[in-house]
């Protein structure tokens, strides 16, 4: 599976969007992106995922460029609630294992 | 549902005493693993099981292991407990090959381990 690097740490304003960078320039063909984030210390949460197609769900969206080699995580009215560790991964669709590395800690400012 | 439950929610263990983490899921999930994060880090990959009767190792197996008799239960065993072993474990389960995508892994919500 394909490394990701992600910024260690990130503010946003409380009501403003939260756009979250992730470079994963080695990405092969049939390798996924997908986000997941961590709340304090409980386990981590699915957000979103894609492969080529920009993606939006109840939760966020996903923006990835056209060569793949980078992608954005949007939250687009980012709460207090949000503040969390957000990981991007990178994967084959029916790979057993996900990969964590050290995410990008948001912190939600009022 | 209850999803991916865990227990003990905490536990302190004193060097070389042994004990299982429990892990169970009611969503019939093939696919179920281990990992512990240590203070500041990602998650890492312990071990983990493709099915009842198949396990296999992860990043980090030195020191634990793990059976999975039935497709619910996936229990962690420190065999001979160990500072280097403080720690959050959490257990995650998904939908395996051929079954589904398998985009979501659901985790429990962690046993914080110390060993003293």
């Amino acid at each position: 599976d394909a490394k990701t690097t992600q910024p260690p740490s990130m503010d946003c304003a409380e009501g403003r969007a939260a756009n979250l960078p992730c470079n994963h320039s080695t990405i092969s063909g049939n390798e996924y992106v997908y986000w997941y984030r961590q709340i304090h210390s409980q386990g981590p949460q699915y957000i979103i995922h894609g492969l080529k197609n920009n993606e939006t769900n109840e939760m966020a969206s996903l923006i990835i460029t056209e060569d793949r080699k980078s992608s954005t995580l949007i939250l687009p009215h980012a709460t207090l609630r949000d503040t969390a560790v957000y990981y991007c991964i990178v994967r084959v669709p029916y790979g057993q294992n996900f990969v964590f590395g050290p995410g990008t800690r948001l912190s939600v400012l009022p | 549902n209850a999803g991916v439950t865990q227990t003990p929610k905490f536990q302190v263990l004193k060097t070389g005493q042994s004990m299982t983490l429990q892990c169970a899921q009611d969503m019939n999930h093939e696919y179920m693993s281990w990992y512990r994060q240590d203070p500041g880090m990602g998650l890492r990959l312990i071990h983990y099981s493709v099915g009842a009767g198949i396990t296999d190792q992860g990043e980090v197996p030195n020191g634990y292991n793990v059976s999975r008799s039935t497709t619910e239960d996936f229990p962690l065993r420190l065999l001979s407990a160990a500072p280097s072993q403080t720690s959050v474990y959490f257990c995650a389960s998904s939908y395996s090959r051929g079954r589904a995508h398998s985009y979501e892994q659901y985790f429990g919500p962690g046993t914080r381990l110390t060993v003293t």
